[in-house]
């Protein structure tokens, strides 16, 4: 069964360091999404993508997030400069299409970021 | 926005017993899932379930949208099922998934 992957799995980084979270959505799905899960919170809704542009945003992706599609694989997450308060699990999703029609959206298993 | 409350928010059995978990949400949804968060923190897609019955060996779940809540079921529960459990629900042309507070499971031996 196809499935998301995310790497890597863990990443321990210094405050102020840039950091790229990958993931590899399903392959014939064009709707990506990141989200967050700070410890002990619920998972947090960050971003939704498609068509090489953010489609809706939360409050919480400001300008030191960005999200790429460089290639036809893989889709990316920076953080610019790390905050002690980005520490979280960071989740990827896919899915094959989106609106008002129901619709499954595909996680990844997590990148788990750990700041310093 | 829309509100998702999951119960019993922690639960402890013993290996085998079966159990009950809910999400209640309060507004019509056109898409509901259940997730698994492991101990090491990793999300598990269980089910895609906005109406009716689904089930996958030892798990089942139950969506009724009408009256806003789904069911998860549990049965012969093990160690392995352990973690906490999510719900998650979409309502109309909305992209994001928003999520529940869980239910911590702990399966004792």
């Amino acid at each position: 069964e196809p499935e998301v992957t995310q790497t890597p799995s863990h990443q321990v980084t210094q405050m102020g360091q840039e950091v790229i979270l990958r993931c590899v959505p399903i392959s014939n799905h064009l709707y990506f999404y990141w989200y967050r899960q700070i410890l002990g919170q619920k998972v947090e809704f960050l971003v939704s993508f498609y068509n090489n542009e953010i489609s809706e945003k939360s409050e919480i992706f400001d300008d030191q997030f960005s999200v790429e599609r460089p290639d036809g694989s893989n889709f990316t997450l920076k953080i610019r400069s790390t905050k002690l308060e980005d520490s979280a699990m960071y989740f990827c999703a896919s899915s094959e299409r989106q609106g008002t029609m129901s619709y499954e959206q595909y996680f990844g298993p997590g990148t788990r970021l750990t700041v310093t | 926005g829309i509100q998702v409350e999951q119960s019993p928010p922690d639960l402890i059995l013993q290996e085998g017993a079966n159990s009950t978990l809910r999400c209640n949400f309060s507004d019509s949804v056109n898409n509901l899932q259940w997730f698994h968060q492991n101990p090491w923190g990793q999300l598990i897609n269980l089910f895609y379930i906005p109406s009716g019955t689904k089930q996958n060996g030892r798990l089942s779940a139950t969506t009724v949208a009408t009256e806003r809540y789904s069911l998860l079921y549990i049965s012969s529960s093990q160690t392995t099922d352990s973690g906490v459990y999510f719900c998650a629900v979409r309502q109309g042309s909305a992209r994001q998934l928003t999520f529940g507070s869980g239910t911590q499971l702990t399966v004792l031996p």
